[in-house]
């Protein structure tokens, strides 16, 4: 069975610091998505990764992807408020669109 | 802006009734996903079919729930009898391929609640 470990759980941070999240197994993924899921609401896909070695911005957001395609991580310069929210990776094993998901990293920022 | 929408938001029912959560997929999309996630066990997927055709339900119990496509733009999760075990979130999520891969784009999820 495929899993994919997130760490860490949970993380609680003040506005303005860094962080990372990671999200690793010991399985090869032919492409890797992270979602952020804010409560009462569905995950909302941020990034796909595909190629090994890949990174990927999306604003303060830094995403990439191991260069055995079987670990990702996300780094978060300079965190806001609007930040917080279940952060989640999930690996497309290559079954036709089937994504083993995470168990998620809770990140809460505070002022 | 194309979503994926689901009905009900909420449910709250006893336990044995019926519960039926529907879903429209985002038109195009040719697969769609269902999803159950709780506090324990996270994100779990129950089912998902492509073209409207199951091809894999392995994650529902089977007794009890069952995922339908009467058409391209409606999908099904009922289950019966509910059982206080079955409150959670649950998901809908659709996809489609793009370059080898897809992407999925998830509801807003149907927070069923059984005492």
């Amino acid at each position: 069975t495929q899993l994919l470990e997130q760490s860490p759980q949970f993380l609680s941070i003040q506005e303005g610091e860094n962080l990372t999240v990671y999200c690793n197994s010991s399985s090869v993924f032919s492409s890797l998505q992270w979602y952020r899921q804010e409560p009462g609401e569905g995950p909302v896909l941020l990034v796909t990764v595909v190629t090994g070695g890949e990174v990927k911005k999306l604003k303060r957001l830094t995403f990439q992807f191991g260069d055995a395609r079987k670990d990702s991580s996300l780094h978060i310069t300079a965190a806001q408020t609007g930040d917080t929210g279940l952060y989640l990776c999930a690996g497309d094993d290559n079954q036709g669109g089937k994504l083993i998901f995470g168990q998620g990293t809770e990140l809460s920022v505070k002022p | 802006d194309a979503r994926v929408t689901q009905t009900p938001r909420h449910k709250v029912t006893e336990m044995g009734q019926e519960v039926t959560m529907r879903c429209q997929p985002i038109l195009g999309h040719n697969t769609v996903f269902w999803y159950r996630q709780t506090m324990m066990q996270g994100l779990e997927l129950l089912a998902y079919f492509r073209n409207r055709a199951p091809l894999d339900d392995s994650g529902m119990p089977k007794d009890r729930f069952s995922a339908e496509m009467p058409d391209a733009t409606l999908a099904t999760l009922k289950i019966q009898p509910s059982e206080p075990r079955d409150s959670a979130v649950y998901f809908c999520a659709s996809g489609h391929p793009r370059g080898g891969f897809y992407e999925q784009y998830f509801g807003p999820g149907t927070r069923l609640t059984v005492t």
